[in-house]
């Protein structure tokens, strides 16, 4: 069954740091999303990607935040400065259609200190 | 208001028996409602999904029921296993965008 892989599984990073966090989509899906989940909270929408463009996106993702696609098969999120409030599971999401059919890769774990 | 709010936290439910959980929304402008099963250490994975015009999906031991009047629906898990301890979370997304939103989770221990 295809998957969505993310890398790395973990990252400590230092505050005020930067951070790429990593994610190959499935490959015939059109609709990227980057969600996050803080420990023991539910999980929250950042992004929305199609058509080499964000198309929504939250009050969380601020200035500090990007989502870039580079290569056709790659979508990462950069998270420019991080925060200790920016520590959290970092889920990547496709789907063919909009909004449907979600497939949610396994995470990283964005640990700031 | 842009929220789904779920109940119980948690969930303790012998070998055999029905698992209920259940989700609650005010904005009537959601038109999706999928709930997600994950388990610890992975990414949440899509378990069943309706739509307000239908009242009950059925999958499997899996059911959505949905009460559009009242604006609830629930996740029934019949002859529940040890294998669906995990945490559910439903969802609810708005037509015309693009992205979920996400109830609290909820914590299904089931015992043997």
């Amino acid at each position: 069954e295809p998957e969505v892989t993310q890398t790395p599984s973990h990252q400590v990073t230092q505050m005020g740091q930067e951070v790429i966090l990593r994610c190959v989509p499935i490959s015939n899906h059109l609709y990227f999303y980057w969600y996050r989940q803080i420990l023991g909270q539910k999980v929250e929408f950042l992004v929305s990607f199609y058509n080499n463009e964000i198309s929504e996106k939250s009050e969380i993702f601020d200035d500090q935040f990007s989502v870039e696609r580079p290569d056709g098969s790659n979508f990462t999120l950069k998270i420019r400065s991080t925060k200790l409030e920016d520590s959290a599971m970092y889920f990547c999401a496709s789907s063919e259609a909009r909004r449907t059919g979600y497939t949610f890769g396994s995470g990283t774990r964005l640990t700031v200190v | 208001q842009q929220q789904v709010k779920q109940s119980p936290q948690s969930l303790i439910v012998q070998k055999g028996g029905i698992s209920i959980i259940n989700c609650a929304y005010e904005n009537t402008a959601f038109d999706y409602f999928p709930w997600y099963q994950q388990f610890p250490g992975k990414g949440p994975a899509l378990l069943i999904a309706i739509r307000p015009d239908v009242s009950e999906k059925k999958e499997g031991r899996f059911t959505i029921s949905f009460n559009k009047s009242a604006k609830q629906f629930s996740l029934h898990i019949m002859d529940s296993q040890p294998g669906d301890s995990a945490t559910y979370f439903c969802a609810a997304g708005v037509q015309g965008a693009q992205k979920l939103v996400f109830g609290q989770g909820t914590r299904l221990t089931i015992n043997p």
